[in-house]
């Protein structure tokens, strides 16, 4: 079975542009999660979408954003891109549904797209 | 609050056993979790533990939870060169759903041979 894949793996843009990351979970899973690993800053929850609706999302400006789509896959955008938004953006995916317990609270992970803006 | 917290680096001897200590501030029934990140790679849940239990073992892996101290331990018994790699602490608190990862600083694991 197919893990969580990202592309691209590396991405490296001018400040000012735009970027777009993208998320295929794991086959099954309905929920995305997108997290930033930034140096010295560690990793820091960026959004979750379900369903095709955002649910949550983390202490980053409107310049993040994204979307699912029906087939449950997404995409980071990041706009007006930013020296300090160089980071790996890890996404992960988990099987909704159920109580408390077992595996259907993992999430799993992507191996990250690394982002430098430049 | 949220806030979790590790040891940023431990250096141990290949065969001996590893110990890497994390302490979390949510006092709800949570979710407790370790990844491990190797260079260049995302992130590879290795075990978790709810917060109703003390302990968990799992091949060379055994967690420890004192959910009175909020502390969790991950014990590596006879490390390898290949467990040299950051080590990731993360909750899950009920409050969110189980749904969002507050993440600790990693704690670096270098084996020497």
């Amino acid at each position: 079975e197919a893990g969580v894949t990202q592309s691209p793996t590396h991405l490296i843009k001018t400040r000012g542009q735009q970027a777009t990351l993208r998320c295929s979970p794991i086959s099954g899973h309905t929920s995305v999660y997108w997290y930033q690993q930034a140096l010295g800053l560690g990793l820091q929850f960026l959004l979750w979408y379900d369903e095709g609706e955002e649910r949550n999302r983390g202490n980053f400006p409107p310049r993040f954003s994204g979307r699912q789509f029906p087939n449950y896959s997404s995409e980071l955008n990041v706009n007006a891109l930013e020296l300090e938004d160089s980071a790996l953006y890890l996404c992960a995916s988990r099987l909704q549904g159920g109580g408390p317990g077992g595996a259907k609270n993992i999430q799993y992970f992507g191996a990250g797209t690394r982002l430098s803006v430049l | 609050g949220e806030d979790v917290e590790q040891s940023l680096f431990l250096s141990v001897r290949e065969g001996d056993s590893s110990v890497i200590n994390c302490t979390y501030t949510d006092s709800s029934s949570t979710y407790l979790y370790w990844y491990k990140q190797e260079p260049g790679a995302g992130l590879q849940l290795l075990t978790y533990i709810f917060s109703n239990m003390d302990m968990k073992q799992d091949q060379r892996l055994t967690v420890l939870l004192n959910k009175k101290d909020k502390h969790l331990s991950l014990r590596i018994a006879d490390t390898q060169t290949g467990d040299s790699a950051i080590y990731f602490c993360a909750e899950s608190p009920s409050y969110t759903g189980f749904q969002k990862l507050v993440f600790g600083t990693g704690t670096r694991l270098l084996v020497s041979p």
